[in-house]
């Protein structure tokens, strides 16, 4: 089965920088990347995501990069802010396994004004 | 669009007692919906996936008896926690998937104590 690894597990960084996020997953044949945000005591929320076939997506401060060769991805947040901080999940999707998602372990961004 | 109600956002209940958590995909038909248990500062484990008119399918360390599924309809799924005791105590999250898509969206979660 797949196996997702996140790192770093926590970081900190002041308001204005920027944040990066790496995942690696084991299975080739993982096709879909999802991230979420999560704050405490609320549901995952999906922020960005990206398929199989492209390297690079972006949605205003957020981006998502893949190295399908690497097997690994990347969450980019530029100019944070306090309201960024949250938990962090990365997730990647088997291309055999229906939609399961297999979630690395999280990271916890602390953004300090 | 793509909501993902839960209820009871919060239960408490005595230990030996059952507690039923629904989750609704609230603007669109979900082919599938996921169960997950989150203990403090850890990951998202999944219990079950569960399609709409059959039976669910249980991860491997899930009691089926234990966490009862019901899907009765492509916007309805139900967990219930049976004769629950205060290990059982932990937030659940459903998620759920529209159809011809990847993504899963996520309900708010459910805090539940067992005294």
């Amino acid at each position: 089965g797949e196996n997702v690894e996140q790192h770093p597990s926590t970081l900190s960084v002041q308001e204005g920088d920027s944040a990066v996020i790496k995942c690696t997953y084991s299975d080739s044949a993982s096709n879909y990347f999802p991230w979420y945000k999560q704050e405490l005591g609320k549901g995952p929320q999906l922020i960005i995501d990206i398929r199989s076939n492209v390297g690079e997506k972006k949605d205003q401060r957020i981006a998502v990069t893949l190295n399908k060769t690497a097997k690994h991805f990347s969450l980019h947040i530029t100019e944070t802010q306090p309201e960024d901080s949250a938990v962090y999940f990365c997730a990647a999707r088997y291309n055999n396994a229906g939609n399961m998602l297999t979630f690395g372990g999280g990271t916890r961004l602390m953004v300090k004004p | 669009g793509a909501v993902v109600s839960q209820h009871p956002s919060r239960v408490i209940c005595k230990s030996g007692t059952s507690v039923k958590i629904e989750c609704r995909s609230l603007d669109f038909q979900a082919t599938t919906m996921f169960w997950y248990r989150q203990f403090p500062k850890q990951s998202l484990m999944l219990m079950a996936t569960s399609n709409e008119g059959s039976k669910a399918t249980y991860e491997q360390g899930v009691e089926k008896d234990k966490f009862l599924i019901n899907h009765a309809s492509l916007t309805l799924s139900t967990l219930t926690v049976t004769s629950a005791h205060p290990e059982d105590s932990s937030f659940y999250i459903c998620s759920a998937t529209p159809f011809e898509q990847h993504t899963q969206y996520f309900g708010p979660g459910t805090r539940l104590t067992v005294l």
